[in-house]
């Protein structure tokens, strides 16, 4: 069955940079679009960024645009996020999601999502 | 940016009872672009309805989704135990958004 666990979270001072993972399996990971989404505490849900099966195309929020970088590779199954510049308002559970479209290179829904791991930006 | 405001904010009714949640967009979802998912505490969201109307895999018929343009809506026929929870929409027409969500808890 897929799975998406993520990893890489934890408490981190404003202006300095995390990476996050999410490592996938039970599905052919290079065949697929990828999300991060995010969840303040207490807020709703909030998308972040979207990469295309091969990584050629991607997507960002305004709100981490020029921050925040994501990346994948193929060859280990593997999801990254690359925050950099961090802010308090960042602070929030990161997750991984699946976008449903072979071969997509567009962003659309979500089929499966990961728990998530904490990120907590404070000084 | 496509705003989608979901009401009402918590829906508080008894199992076997009928949900009707409403997510209105601040401008029209370009080919019914809209999703609906379930969350429940401690887990992660599940995908109810994509394209406004088509249920995803595995999810039972007393889920319906609904509408066009601006105003849509995700029906519960008749409430299962299981089914409490808070319950988001997102429409994929343009960017992606979310709305703030609706909690539907036992009265």
């Amino acid at each position: 069955q897929v799975q998406l666990v993520e990893s890489g979270g934890g408490v981190v001072q404003p202006g300095r940079s995390l990476r996050l993972s999410c490592a996938a399996s039970g599905f052919t990971f290079r065949s697929y679009g990828m999300h991060w989404v995010r969840q303040a505490p207490g807020k709703g849900l909030e998308w972040v960024t979207f990469i295309s099966y091969d990584g050629t195309n991607k997507h960002y929020a305004d709100s981490v645009k020029g921050r925040f970088t994501v990346s994948r590779d193929n060859s280990k199954n593997t999801l990254y996020l690359q925050m950099n510049s961090l802010r308090s308002e960042d602070t929030a559970v990161y997750s991984c999601a699946r976008d449903p479209t072979l071969w997509g290179y567009d962003s659309n829904y979500f089929d499966y999502w990961g728990q998530g791991t904490l990120v907590t930006v404070s000084s | 940016e496509i705003v989608l405001t979901q009401s009402p904010g918590t829906l508080s009714l008894s199992p076997g009872e009928r949900a009707t949640l409403s997510c209105r967009a601040s401008q029209s979802v370009s080919s019914s672009y809209l999703a609906w998912y379930q969350r429940k505490p401690g887990q992660a969201p599940r995908l109810l309805i994509y394209d406004a109307s088509s249920r995803a895999t595995g999810i039972p018929d007393r889920f319906s989704g609904s509408g066009s343009e601006t105003d849509f809506t995700l029906t519960i026929s008749r409430l299962e135990p299981e089914d409490f929870a808070v319950y988001y929409c997102q429409q994929y027409g343009s960017s992606l958004t979310f709305g703030g969500g609706t909690k539907v808890d036992i009265k």
